[in-house]
């Protein structure tokens, strides 16, 4: 089935620790895109890609990294230097930069 | 001023009503426009998009109101599965594409 994949569901982060969400999507997708989530407010986009590697940095890029040397793979580090990481973290594709965006079923992270 | 703006509800209707929700939004030079369901702790899925015309998908509206610069939809005959948030996103040429901006959500809670 084509899709995109994120993992893990559910990921916890101890002070200080860099970890890694993954996003994988097999739609010969262009573009893909890292959000956050967090409660009462709007998706806010962290990082966008339009083709492979090439990224951007969205609204809120501080504390997080991302590479894109594969088109189907977008993975996204959350660095020691975010210090509000608690989130749902949303990776979506979309065919071209200006066509609607599909969402992976999103990655979970806390700290311990 | 937040860019895109909904009710956050929650709206609590019974089976079969009507219902409907607006959003505002402040950029006049916003593009396009789309409505996204979100089931709780899921990922956002795209429900439809918004054209001038105004359009229909069954029980589902959606128009657009260029001039007073809001959206609706309207949700008819409401079932039970229909509970859930509803995201009112626009897009405005941004950094050279046409960067999305989430509404945080209308809850629509259908009851018995």
């Amino acid at each position: 089935d084509g899709g995109i994949t994120q993992s893990p569901k559910y990921l916890f982060r101890k002070e200080g620790q860099n970890v890694t969400l993954s996003c994988e999507q097999n739609l010969n997708h262009d573009a893909m895109y890292w959000y956050r989530q967090d409660p009462g407010q709007g998706l806010r986009l962290i990082y966008y890609s339009q083709i492979v590697n090439d990224f951007q940095k969205g609204d809120i890029a501080e504390g997080y990294s991302v590479s894109r040397e594969k088109k189907e793979s977008f993975p996204l580090t959350v660095t020691s230097a975010q210090k509000n990481p608690t989130a749902f973290y949303l990776c979506a594709s979309s065919r071209d930069i200006n066509q609607p965006q599909h969402f992976g079923d999103g990655t979970r992270l806390s700290i311990l | 001023r937040k860019e895109v703006e909904q009710d956050p509800g929650p709206f609590n209707v019974p089976e079969g009503a009507t219902v409907a929700f607006n959003c505002t939004y402040s950029n006049s030079a916003s593009q396009s426009f789309f409505w996204y369901r979100q089931d709780c702790r899921k990922e956002p899925k795209l429900l439809m998009s918004v054209y001038s015309s105004g359009n229909e998908d069954g029980r589902f509206t959606a128009q657009l109101n260029r001039a007073s610069q809001y959206i609706s939809l309207l949700i008819r005959d409401s079932k039970l599965s229909d509970s859930a948030t509803y995201l009112c996103v626009v897009s405005h040429f941004s950094g050279g594409y046409n960067k999305l901006i989430f509404g945080a959500g209308t809850r629509l809670a259908v009851h018995p």
